[in-house]
């Protein structure tokens, strides 16, 4: 089975202050895919990043970097120097190599809501 | 480039009225569909997905049912709404037969009264 686990139901924090939330994996298989996507007030999904279990690279954008580490099974999220507009919920996901021909579903957390506050 | 269309924005029910919600997709073909709900308490729940025109998979049981009549179409629909279909329903595509990244639309907010 697949699952995805964000432990983390809500974080605040003022702005400028750096702020990780963490992500655990399940999943049996050996090729995977992870995502992040941000969910703002106004309710869309916005799609983050992408990341294949070949590739353990952290990744940088921006004010964004994520932290993949599959001897953990975690794929961390850090903010740095968080402003206002971050506010928002984020939602890790999987999507199993083995199911993409079933049309690649996803699997989501269940969010973790981060406030920033001025 | 490509865009996803979902409508209505929100919609008032009543209890055991009929549904239908839309989506398109624009600027891509034979794209995979997807519905989600959204419940108070966050969680994104998969209702069903199309990797095809007239290809629907169920993921969980329940008095909806989803149609794909054209290739970048795909409706979600119910005969009687109940007081639990209330949510956010999200409508999503992503490029054929690979793992996403899914592309969501703007969400469509269901009160059930």
């Amino acid at each position: 089975a697949q699952k995805v686990t964000q432990a983390q139901t809500e974080i605040s924090v003022v702005e400028k202050e750096d702020v990780t939330l963490d992500c655990v994996y399940e999943t049996r298989d050996t090729t995977y895919y992870l995502f992040w996507y941000k969910q703002p007030p106004s309710g869309e999904l916005v799609f983050l990043i992408r990341r294949n279990s070949f590739d353990e690279q952290n990744e940088i954008s921006g004010r964004y970097s994520w932290n993949f580490q599959k001897s953990t099974s975690s794929f961390n999220f850090t903010i740095t120097a968080s402003q206002v507009v971050d506010s928002a919920v984020y939602f890790c996901a999987l999507s199993g190599y083995m199911i993409y021909n079933q049309g690649g579903k996803l699997i989501f957390g269940q969010g973790t809501e981060l406030s920033v506050k001025p | 480039s490509q865009t996803i269309h979902q409508w209505p924005a929100t919609l008032v029910q009543p209890v055991g009225s009929p549904l239908s919600l839309e989506c398109t997709v624009e600027g891509t073909s034979n794209p995979n569909l997807y519905w989600y709900r959204q419940a108070a308490g966050r969680g994104l729940q998969l209702l069903f997905y199309s990797v095809g025109i007239g290809q629907i998979s169920s993921e969980v049981p329940q008095n909806l049912s989803a149609s794909r009549p054209q290739d970048r179409q795909f409706i979600l629909s119910s005969k009687k709404l109940l007081l639990s279909d209330s949510g956010f329903y999200l409508c999503a595509w992503s490029g054929g037969p690979s793992a996403g990244p899914q592309h969501f639309g703007d969400g469509t907010r269901l009160s059930i009264l």
